[in-house]
């Protein structure tokens, strides 16, 4: 079965630093560029970063260039996303996607970012 | 950015009628390579979003016939054919050929 299981979400202080991870199975992984989308509480869904299949070419949004990394280990069909410096604004439920028209979608990890 | 505004953003649809909801891309989202980077997503309450067109009119594998995706360019609707009580949620739009990815605000469906 193809799944996506995402991991390390948690309460942070503004200013702190989180790692999402998302373990992969039942596919591929290094053959596929892979995404993380978010969903703020009560609102749509944003896109966030990209990672190509072999790690050599990253995107992000614009909110979280400099702040955010993405990366990946395909030794062990794993991906995340390094949040530092976090914000309010980046409180949300982070999707781990398969591309290749986001056809796959982990559960979610909830960040909350607060005092 | 592109800007992906859906229309209406509500929608309460009688069991068995048929509903439509439009997204419209502020860029034309045709690749050189022919291809049409149009999405359509639906997020059941409480769960994540599921796939259910890709490329404006391919339907994901388990995707209800009943649904159908159309549109070219900058103009895209999709449409449920029967509406049955199962297809409430949210649904979205996304544009997967300009970075950064976008989505429309988001279509909430209910049944009357």
């Amino acid at each position: 079965e193809v799944q996506l299981v995402e991991s390390g979400g948690d309460l942070v202080h503004p200013g702190g630093s989180l790692r999402l991870s998302c373990a992969a199975s039942g596919f591929t992984f290094s053959s596929y560029w892979m995404s993380w989308i978010r969903q703020a509480p009560g609102k749509g869904l944003e896109w966030v970063a990209n990672i190509k299949e072999d790690g050599s070419t990253k995107y992000y949004v614009d909110s979280v260039k400099g702040r955010f990394t993405i990366s990946r280990d395909n030794a062990k069909n794993s991906l995340y996303l390094q949040m530092n410096s976090l914000r309010a604004e980046d409180t949300a439920v982070y999707y781990c996607v398969r591309e290749g028209g986001m056809d796959v979608w982990g559960q979610g990890t909830t960040v909350t970012v607060s005092s | 950015e592109i800007v992906m505004t859906q229309t209406p953003l509500s929608l309460s649809v009688i069991p068995g009628q048929p509903a439509s909801i439009s997204c419209k891309s502020g860029r034309s989202l045709l690749h050189g390579n022919g291809k049409t980077f149009l999405y359509w997503y639906l997020q059941k309450p409480g769960q994540s979003p599921r796939p259910l067109i890709y490329e404006v009119s391919n339907r994901f594998s388990g995707v209800p016939d009943r649904f159908s995706g159309s549109g070219s360019g900058t103009d895209f609707t999709l449409e449920i054919s029967r509406v049955e009580a199962e297809d409430v949620g949210d649904y979205y739009c996304m544009q997967g050929i300009h970075f950064p990815y976008t989505f429309g605000q988001g279509t909430k469906v209910d049944i009357k």
